[in-house]
């Protein structure tokens, strides 16, 4: 079974300023892909950023990137220069691989970001 | 770009009658996904479909069914509602042919059951 923790239901960050949310996962599996998902008030899902387990190198996509710590299993996601926009509900997800058409995702329970003016 | 579309986006049921979510994807992708999100939960796998003509059951399938209608169409039903499954509904789709690829989701479906 794949589990997915973000233990910070609620986060908030001032305009330009950096900030991080905390997700950790427990898996059996060797290979495995991990995501980061953001909700806005629109309730649209939409992709920020992926990391394979089996990279080393943290994924960056603009002013998102994540830590990924394996050995910790651990995977957060840092904002660099938070803007007005960035304001959702980020979820952080699992996708095991064991071969075979098994894509599916495990989700944490979310972290509430706000960004001040 | 369509993507992934969901109908309808909102549906009000009474107690016992019965519904169906459609869920269209117009990406040609294999897998196809149904969640639930419900507050403090975070987003739970009902069902899922790997490929065309296969249907498998997710975390939370119970009180609810689902047909692969085709490669595009998966669809959700809920044969007699409950109060318990009022929630909002999310399919998903992706494409399996390389596993690091991610789900995209629809716009999602608001249903409460009174």
């Amino acid at each position: 079974a794949q589990t997915v923790t973000q233990s910070q239901p609620e986060m908030s960050v001032q305009e330009a300023e950096t900030v991080t949310l905390s997700c950790t996962y427990d898996t059996s599996e060797s290979d495995y892909y991990l995501f980061w998902y953001k909700q806005p008030p629109s309730r649209q899902m939409i992709l920020v950023i992926r990391q394979e387990a089996y990279k080393q190198q943290n994924a960056t996509e603009n002013r998102f990137s994540v830590n990924f710590q394996k050995a910790a299993k651990s995977f957060s996601l840092k904002i660099s220069d938070s803007q007005l926009g960035d304001a959702a509900m980020y979820f952080c997800a699992l996708r095991g691989y064991s071969g075979g058409s098994n894509y599916k995702l495990t989700f944490g329970k979310g972290t509430l970001l706000t960004v001040n003016p | 770009n369509a993507g992934v579309t969901q109908t309808p986006k909102f549906q009000v049921l009474k107690t016992g009658q019965s519904m169906t979510l459609q869920c269209a994807q117009d990406m040609n992708h294999n897998s196809m996904y149904w969640y639930r999100q419900d507050p403090g939960m975070g987003l739970r796998l009902i069902y899922y479909s790997a490929s065309e003509g296969t249907t498998d059951k997710g975390e939370v399938p119970n009180g609810y069914n689902v047909s692969r209608l085709n490669k595009r169409e998966f669809s959700l039903r809920l044969e007699s509602a409950a109060p318990s499954q009022t929630s909002v509904y999310f399919c998903a789709s992706s494409d399996n042919r390389g596993s690091n690829q991610p789900q995209h989701f629809g716009d999602g479906t608001r249903l409460s059951i009174l």
